[in-house]
This record gives structure tokens, C-alpha cells and sequence, in this order.
């Protein structure tokens, strides 16, 4: 069946530094969200990528969509403590929502 | 809107009892998924519906688990017997054409003793 894989599953960042998390699926995906789930609450919607080699900006956040629709990446500028959470890349196919594992962030201020 | 509803928010049950979760969609939205999140098997998609049927349930467990979607308002994930295993915050989503954003509740976080 279909598997996203995502990396790495921690980060620590300094307030203020760049980070990236990178999502991989083992078959080619309709589309790709992402999601943010912060301590103790429910994942979120972020956005959602459809069309090969696409890149979306939110604010700080730049999304990507690989030219092959078999990754996706999710780049953070200038982390903030408000970053702090779990992101989770979702595969779909079939109307299925296939979750990565997340990447949980952590931020020292 | 009032977003996805569960209930209860926290269950905390003994081994061998039956438990049943339940969760109100947003008003138009088609489909219905059924998530387990544990630390260890991270997210995992349980079952997910179309205009109340279940199209998937690849996902659910074993047998000990079932979910019902009587009307396009309510859904029901039971399990009977628990188990300690089972102990895991589960959620339930909604949304509208089925590839779209999903709106997740807030949770039910089970405990089974």
C-alpha cells in the first residue's frame, strides 16, 4: 500500500534559523497536504499542493511539490516560538489521506 | 460551524469493556475518516466513508473494532472488548469531495486499564 515517509522526525531549532521537512511517497500521489498539530490539540490544514513541480508561500513557509509527485517539501524561514508543533505531509490517493510520521519542532529561543 | 464534534473527549475504560466514540461532521461534507494517533504507529487511517457508506476499512484493526455512518450527521467507531493496546487519542475528520482539506475534531483520548 501506499507509505510516506518523512524526515527527520525531530528538530530543534534557534529562534530565528531556517529549517526544512521532507515528505517521500512509494507511489505517485493525486495531490499532497500538509497539516500542523500543536501540543496536545489536532492536526490542522496547511495547504494543499495538485500540480507537479508546484511551490505555494504562506508567510514564512514555502511548500513543494517534486516534479515526479512522489515528494514534497515544507521550508520554514526565520522560526519563531509560534512554529512550535508536529507537521505532518499527507498523500493522497484514492480519497485517502495516507499520513507521514511528522516532523515534531522544538524552538530555543 | 461548529467544526467536527467527538464525544466524549476522554474515556477511560477497563479491559474487556465496550466502548464507542462518536463524531458529528460539518453540515456537506461527503466524506467521514476515522484516525488512530499513537506515538509509536503515529497516524493511522482507520475507515473512511462516502455519503454514509464505508469505502474503506482496510485500516481498522481486527474485528474487535467496527464503525457505523447512519445519516450524513453521525458516526460511530466502537470497540468491544477493549484492550489496553487500543489505549490511543483517536480522531475523526471530515471533508467535502473527499481529496480536499480535512477538518479534524478535537479528539477522544482513550485510556483502557
Amino acid at each position: 500500500g501506499q507509505q510516506v515517509m518523512q524526515i527527520p522526525q525531530y528538530q530543534h531549532v534557534q529562534e530565528g534559523e531556517d529549517f526544512t521537512t521532507y515528505c517521500n511517497s512509494s507511489t505517485t500521489l493525486s495531490n499532497i497536504q500538509w497539516y500542523k498539530q500543536r501540543p496536545g490539540g489536532h492536526p490542522v490544514f496547511l495547504i494543499q499542493l495538485v500540480k507537479s513541480g508546484e511551490v505555494k508561500k504562506q508567510k514564512r513557509l514555502t511548500f513543494q511539490f517534486g516534479e515526479a509527485k512522489k515528494n514534497s517539501s515544507l521550508h520554514i524561514t526565520a522560526t519563531q516560538t509560534t512554529d512550535v508543533g508536529t507537521y505532518f505531509c499527507a498523500g493522497v490517493n484514492d480519497y485517502k489521506l495516507s499520513f507521514g510520521a511528522g516532523t515534531t519542532v522544538t524552538v530555543r529561543a | 460551524d461548529a467544526g467536527v464534534i467527538q464525544s466524549p473527549r476522554h474515556e477511560v475504560t477497563e479491559m474487556g469493556q465496550e466502548v464507542t466514540l462518536r463524531c458529528k461532521p460539518i453540515s456537506g461534507h461527503d466524506y467521514l475518516f476515522w484516525y488512530r494517533q499513537t506515538m509509536m504507529r503515529g497516524l493511522e487511517l482507520l475507515i473512511y466513508f462516502n455519503n454514509n457508506v464505508p469505502i474503506d476499512d482496510s485500516g481498522m484493526p481486527e474485528d474487535r473494532f467496527s464503525a457505523k455512518m447512519p445519516n450524513a450527521s453521525f458516526s460511530t467507531l466502537k470497540i468491544q472488548p477493549s484492550e489496553p493496546r487500543d489505549s490511543a487519542v483517536y480522531f475523526c475528520a471530515s471533508s467535502r469531495q473527499g481529496i480536499g482539506e480535512a477538518f479534524f475534531g478535537q479528539g477522544t483520548r482513550l485510556t483502557v486499564v
